[in-house]
Parts: structure tokens; sequence; C-alpha cells
């Protein structure tokens, strides 16, 4: 069964700071990843999606996520981190029922 | 705007009474979904309705209902609510092509039962 796991439920950084929130799947199939966010108060927003095209992908707000078969991970990172950065963000995996399986979560501070 | 709307936004209820979660989309979707947020523990699927007139259990389905009313509308059901059903409570739709573009969610359901 397709799974994901996220390391880290709050990570912290400095603005300006590299960011990176970790992600590794499970799958005995190619799987179709994405990442969410979620913004105080606010419901999930896709902010990019891995479905065998490219490795690389890069999606809204400067994110992007690399494809690794050989580490099963897709983790997601930004170069400079913004103040408006601060939400949660979830990883996902489409599973073989076509159902999407989250991730626990991660949320990401922004410290001026 | 296009988009999944989900009402009310906030409710507390008292443990034992009823309540119904409404949730419609104008995307024209297929498919709808209901799921908790938990702190710590993601989001879990209730239950989703693959087609208008058919619908299945999820993960974690005990203590509701739901009534998949029209293409447009996914409903979710409280019929005795209990405090470990405090949650943040989100409906999703996807279309044909969801493995390759994911949900569309609502802005969510905050939930207190006391």
């Amino acid at each position: 069964a397709q799974s994901v796991t996220q390391l880290g439920s709050h990570v912290s950084v400095s603005e300006g700071a590299l960011v990176l929130l970790r992600c590794n799947y499970s799958s005995s199939v190619p799987p179709y990843l994405f990442w969410y966010v979620q913004y105080p108060n606010q419901g999930l927003q896709l902010l990019l999606k891995y479905t065998s095209a490219a490795t690389l992908v890069k999606g809204i707000n400067g994110f992007e996520a690399e494809f690794k078969k050989s580490e099963t991970s897709f983790h997601l990172t930004k170069p400079s981190a913004h103040m408006s950065d601060a939400a949660e963000y979830f990883c996902a995996v489409y599973n073989q029922g076509g159902k999407l399986i989250f991730g626990q979560g991660t949320e990401l501070s922004v410290k001026p | 705007n296009a988009g999944v709307t989900q009402t009310p936004k906030f409710q507390v209820l008292k443990t034992g009474q009823s309540m119904t979660l409404q949730c419609a989309q104008d995307m024209n979707h297929n498919s709808m979904y209901w799921y908790r947020q938990d702190p710590g523990m993601g989001l879990r699927l209730i239950y989703y309705s693959a087609s208008e007139g058919t619908t299945d259990k999820g993960e974690v389905p005990n203590g509701y209902n739901v009534s998949r009313l029209n293409k447009r509308e996914f409903s979710l059901r409280l019929e005795s609510a209990a405090p470990s059903q405090t949650s943040v409570y989100f409906c999703a739709s996807s279309g044909q092509f969801s493995s390759n573009y994911g949900y569309t969610f609502g802005s969510g359901t905050r939930l207190t039962v006391v």
C-alpha cells in the first residue's frame, strides 16, 4: 500500500534561508506525488505535483521538489524563505485505490 | 469563483447532538471526499463518493454518514456527536484525471464538541 512519511513535524528557518521539508514515500508502483500548503485557517492549496514527466518539479511561490527513486524521496525546497511561507505543508501520494493519502504534515515557521 | 464551498465554517455542538456538514462543488467533478484533520495526524479520509449515487468508507468512517445528493453536493452527518469528533473537516473534489491534478479543497469546517 502506498504511504508517505514527513520527517519533522515542525521546521523553523530564518527569513532568506533555505527551506527543506522532507517527504519519503512507499509505493510498489510508480507514484503520483503531491505537495499541498495550508495557510492559517484556510483549506489546502496544491503547491506542486510529480506525475513522472520530470524528476525536478517546479511549483508556485518559488517552491520545487525533486523525485529521487533511489531514495524514495520527494523533498520540498525553496532557496530563500519569506515570512509569507509560514504555513503547514503536506506531502501526499495517490494510491492504487484512487485516493490521496497524506503525510502527517510539517509546520514551517519563518523567523525575521 | 469556481471551487468547493463548505458550510458552516465554525460549529460548536454538545455531546449527543447531531448536525450535517454541507459541501458543494461547481467544477463538474465526479468524485468527492470528506477528510478530517487532527494535529500530528495529517488528513484522514472519512468517506468518499466516486460518482453520483455511490459512497464508500474511508479510513475513519465510524460515527459518520454521508449523502451524495447530486453531482454537486456531498454532505457529512454526525448523528450523535462525541468529543473525539472535534476536528477540522475538509471536503474535496476531483475530476477525471485526479492522478495528474490532485484534489480541490474547501476552506474547512471547524467543529468543536463539548
